[in-house]
């Protein structure tokens, strides 16, 4: 089956310790998004690519990073996690053209807790 | 600014008829989204509307009026799998998907 599929489900970090969270998608999708979700809250827009074209939302801290050396990968990187960074974080891919162009599909999610 | 206005919380029981409103004020409107998040769990897409009117998809519909900057979910012969939060979200005039926080409903036997 086509999905999106994320990896680690759950990470434990030490304050201050990088963390790296990755992304992988089989539906050829041509744009990702990376989301923060805290508890009971709106999901936050990170980042996201259109194909290579990299977008930073102008409030996205600099203590995180996004690459994606090819279509199906995406890797956000938190460089100093933070108490505050513990949170469920959402990968997401859309076909970004035609039908359905701005329907989400979300992986599964990574939830970081910071000790 | 803007902005997506949802309850926080709904009580239904199991078998009965639900309906969860969502206001906005955008920037803009190029589409309104509905997903299902399950507690733990990634939201799952299910509807979207972009103009006037009622879209039905098996138990659920969603319903879209733009003049007045609201949608309403309506979940039908409610069963406890559905027992999720909500999550309303507009596509804005740059294609910015503005989100609510959600509605988390409760179903009851």
């Amino acid at each position: 089956d086509a999905m999106v599929i994320q990896n680690p489900r759950y990470q434990v970090t030490q304050f201050g310790k990088p963390v790296t969270l990755s992304c992988s998608q089989t539906l050829n999708h041509n744009v990702m998004y990376w989301y923060q979700q805290k508890s009971s809250q709106a999901p936050k827009l990170l980042f996201h690519y259109y194909d290579k074209d990299f977008n930073n939302e102008a409030d996205t801290p600099d203590n995180f990073q996004s690459r994606r050396p090819n279509t199906s990968f995406c890797f956000l990187d938190i460089r100093s996690p933070g108490l505050g960074d513990a949170a469920m974080y959402l990968c997401a891919t859309s076909r970004g053209e035609g039908d359905g162009a701005n329907v989400l599909t979300f992986g599964a999610g990574s939830r970081l807790t910071v000790l | 600014g803007q902005n997506i206005d949802q309850p926080t919380e709904m009580t239904a029981t199991e078998g009965a008829i639900v309906q969860i409103n969502c206001t906005y004020q955008t920037s803009g409107f190029n589409g309104l989204f509905w997903y299902q998040q399950h507690a733990g769990e990634a939201p799952t897409f299910l509807s979207y509307n972009v103009l006037d009117g009622l879209e039905e998809k098996g138990r659920f519909s969603s319903f879209l009026s733009r003049s007045k900057g609201y949608s309403y979910l309506l979940l039908k012969e409610l069963q406890m799998k559905d027992s999720a939060s909500y999550l309303c979200a507009v596509l804005d005039s740059n294609y910015q998907l503005i989100w609510g926080a959600g509605t988390k409903l409760i179903i009851k036997p």
